[in-house]
């Protein structure tokens, strides 16, 4: 059974601050994503590593930075932290070579920034 | 890239009736459309799936079609009950990488 787990459900941040959020599969999953959930505006997606050290911008990149230096974890970075980061934040883990779609995803974690 | 469209974006039904929501896509090389459910406070989880080289899936009270021609697909639930009240995404795949485009997402409210 697929497991993707999140560092926190909840974080209070303040402006300006530098937050990480981290994300850990276990099912040896090459592919790893980051999106954002807000209301009425679905999944949005921050980044995503198809490999260890390999990054791609997604939709929505700006104001966010991301690490993968194990296959297992990725990293979501947010250098500055503003109000409009607010959001919902999920990870999401997919085997590579097309074969097997599916992305399996964590819990999330729901970030404020004051 | 891909642009993925989806209505309604909330959706009433009486228990035991059927539900429709449907997505439509703009990239004619995407292949694989899947469908998640994600309960309140929990996260989205695959419930079905279909390829583009079928134009229909059952599994159960769910089904999917998918029309190639047009651009559509649509998620098909019969005999509602409350468990099946959550928040619905549609998706499509990107050619040429493994990255999913979601949709904006369909609130279902089963009314028992």
């Amino acid at each position: 059974d697929v497991k993707v787990t999140q560092s926190s459900r909840y974080l209070v941040k303040r402006t300006g601050e530098k937050v990480f959020l981290e994300c850990v599969q276990d099912m040896d999953h090459e592919n790893m994503f980051w999106y954002r959930q807000d209301p009425g505006l679905g999944l949005r997606l921050i980044y995503f590593s198809y490999d260890v050290k390999m990054k791609e911008k997604g939709d929505i990149p700006e104001g966010y930075s991301v690490s993968r230096e194990k296959k297992e974890r990725f990293s979501l970075i947010l250098e500055s932290a503003s109000t409009n980061q607010t959001s919902m934040y999920l990870c999401a883990s997919s085997l590579a070579g097309g074969l097997e779609e599916t992305q399996y995803f964590g819990p999330g974690t729901r970030l404020l920034v004051l | 890239g891909e642009n993925v469209e989806q209505h309604p974006s909330t959706l009433s039904v009486q228990e035991g009736d059927s539900a429709v929501i449907k997505c439509t896509y703009s990239d004619s090389a995407s292949n694989y459309f899947p469908w998640y459910k994600q309960e309140l406070g929990k996260r989205p989880q695959l419930i079905i799936d279909i390829r583009s080289n079928v134009g229909e899936k059952k599994d159960q009270r769910i089904a999917v079609t998918l029309n190639k021609t047009a651009k559509h697909f649509s998620l098909h639930i019969t005999e509602t009950q409350p468990e099946d009240s959550a928040v619905y995404f549609c998706a499509a795949n990107n050619f040429g990488n493994e990255k999913l485009t979601f949709g904006t997402g369909t609130r279902l409210t089963i009314i028992p």
